[in-house]
């Protein structure tokens, strides 16, 4: 069976310290990944997808950047963290030409203090 | 272009009551519809999903959405509300066929609370 797993599950940064999440998918072979970003009383955000090795999408203009270097690995990093920065990450994959159906991590808690 | 409206940003029920959770999408043609869970801190999970099979649609948990293109509307219901099922639900929408990039349009949630 499948599973995706992220980390850290919480991480509180400075201002202007570096970001790195990253999130590893098992059991499948050449899935789409995601990044989506959950602020408070925001719903959720789209920040990224990737459909294979190197091919990443951006949704939203910001100083968070993803990169997939390895098939089924998804990396969500800055380089500066903004206060505006804190809130729910969850990575997601999703089978190529499916339903749509996404299947999330268990997130990770970012606070930038 | 594709949306998803939630009716409800919270939503409060009694334990054993009716549940009712509100959505509505708006698409040109049927999409394939979901509803997720989450918990506090935690992903999100797949409740059920239509995709243009039977109009009514049971998923986990006792919970069940019916497909009524005539209102675009995918409202969920559960018959008798318990205390574990507070939590927050989104509803989504997929194109048809899932698109290459198999991106999801989700609702802005809704909370759902049971009293005792």
């Amino acid at each position: 069976s499948q599973t995706i797993h992220q980390w850290p599950a919480t991480l509180v940064q400075p201002v202007g310290s570096p970001l790195s999440l990253e999130c590893t998918v098992e059991g499948t072979s050449n899935p789409n990944l995601y990044w989506y970003r959950q602020a408070a009383g925001r719903g959720l955000q789209l920040l990224f997808y990737s459909v294979g090795i190197g091919q990443i999408s951006s949704e939203v203009p910001q100083n968070l950047s993803a990169s997939r270097p390895q098939d089924r690995q998804f990396i969500l990093s800055s380089k500066k963290l903004l206060l505006s920065d804190s809130g729910f990450y969850l990575c997601a994959w999703s089978r190529y030409t499916n339903t749509g159906e996404l299947f999330f991590g268990e997130g990770s808690r970012l606070t930038v203090l | 272009a594709q949306s998803v409206t939630q009716l409800g940003s919270h939503v409060s029920v009694s334990e054993g009551a009716l549940v009712l959770l509100r959505c509505n999408y708006s698409s040109s043609v049927p999409p394939y519809l979901f509803w997720y869970v989450q918990y506090p801190n935690q992903g999100l999970q797949l409740l059920l999903k239509y995709t243009s099979a039977a109009t009514l649609v049971k998923g986990i948990n006792g919970f069940e959405a019916e497909f009524k293109k005539s209102e675009t509307s995918f409202h969920l219901t559960k018959p008798s509300a318990h205390m574990s099922d507070a939590a927050e639900y989104f509803c989504a929408v997929s194109p048809v066929g899932g698109g290459s990039q198999g991106n999801l349009i989700f609702g802005k949630g809704t909370k759902l609370s049971v009293k005792p």
